[in-house]
């Protein structure tokens, strides 16, 4: 079946610009998480969404970064006014709930000139 | 607050040996479950092996295994027969269980590489 997709692959702005990144879960996976992969701090948590319970947003690094999801599928990820050190991997995952296992997409390839 | 640790920046075996990775990490957590993860240069992680913390056998899976020691808090994979394709980075991951999400704390890798 189909994995975890998200687009785009690569993104390119300049500093100061809007960017949303996009994650598509797979089919009947509840769950969804964002991480960031940068050279500098590694892999780190962003954000989970649950069903329609609360996100969890304590992993977003400033009020600069959010994050929805329509209709328990689609979500987006938002970052406002990007700055250089938003350069980094976005990583998406997902999976049913109280399972363990986590799918991750191929992630989008941020770079803030 | 969870913590991984991976001392092994950069890693290479030659091309049929075996190689074990570390992992250490830092919890006062009691219900928890550690992770392997593989990372290609295609940038998609990849599942390699879970283990369960009230599990005391370790973990195998095919050329795959871990050594999880809990009371030092250490969670190694070994990697037998090491094959070309293994050739990535290696994540480990701590998820904590109970209420809450579950997300993962990664450790910063190891890069992998193996020599034919």
């Amino acid at each position: 079946g189909a994995g975890v997709s998200q687009s785009p692959s690569n993104k390119v702005t300049e500093k100061g610009k809007d960017v949303e990144l996009r994650c598509d879960p797979i089919s009947g996976h509840t769950a969804l998480y964002w991480y960031r992969q940068s050279l500098g701090q590694g892999l780190e948590f962003l954000i989970y969404f649950q069903g329609n319970s609360a996100p969890d947003k304590s992993g977003l690094p400033s009020d600069r970064f959010s994050a929805e999801r329509t209709g328990g599928s689609v979500s987006t990820l938002t970052i406002q006014r990007t700055q250089q050190e938003d350069s980094a991997v976005y990583l998406c995952a997902s999976n049913r709930e109280r399972e363990n296992e986590q799918f991750f997409g191929p992630g989008t390839r941020l770079t803030v000139l | 607050a969870q913590t991984v640790t991976q001392s092994q920046p950069e890693m290479s075996v030659q091309e049929a040996e075996t190689v074990t990775l570390s992992c250490t990490y830092d919890t006062s957590e009691s219900n928890y479950y550690l992770f392997w993860y593989k990372q290609p240069p295609s940038r998609q992680m990849i599942l390699v092996i879970r283990q369960e913390a009230y599990k005391q056998q370790n973990a195998t899976e095919n050329r795959f295994s871990v050594n999880f020691q809990k009371a030092a808090k250490s969670f190694s994979l070994k990697i037998s027969d090491s094959q070309l394709g293994d050739t990535a980075m290696y994540f480990c991951a701590f998820m904590k269980l109970g209420a809450g999400s579950y997300q993962l704390t990664f450790g910063k890798g190891t890069k992998l590489s193996v020599i034919p």
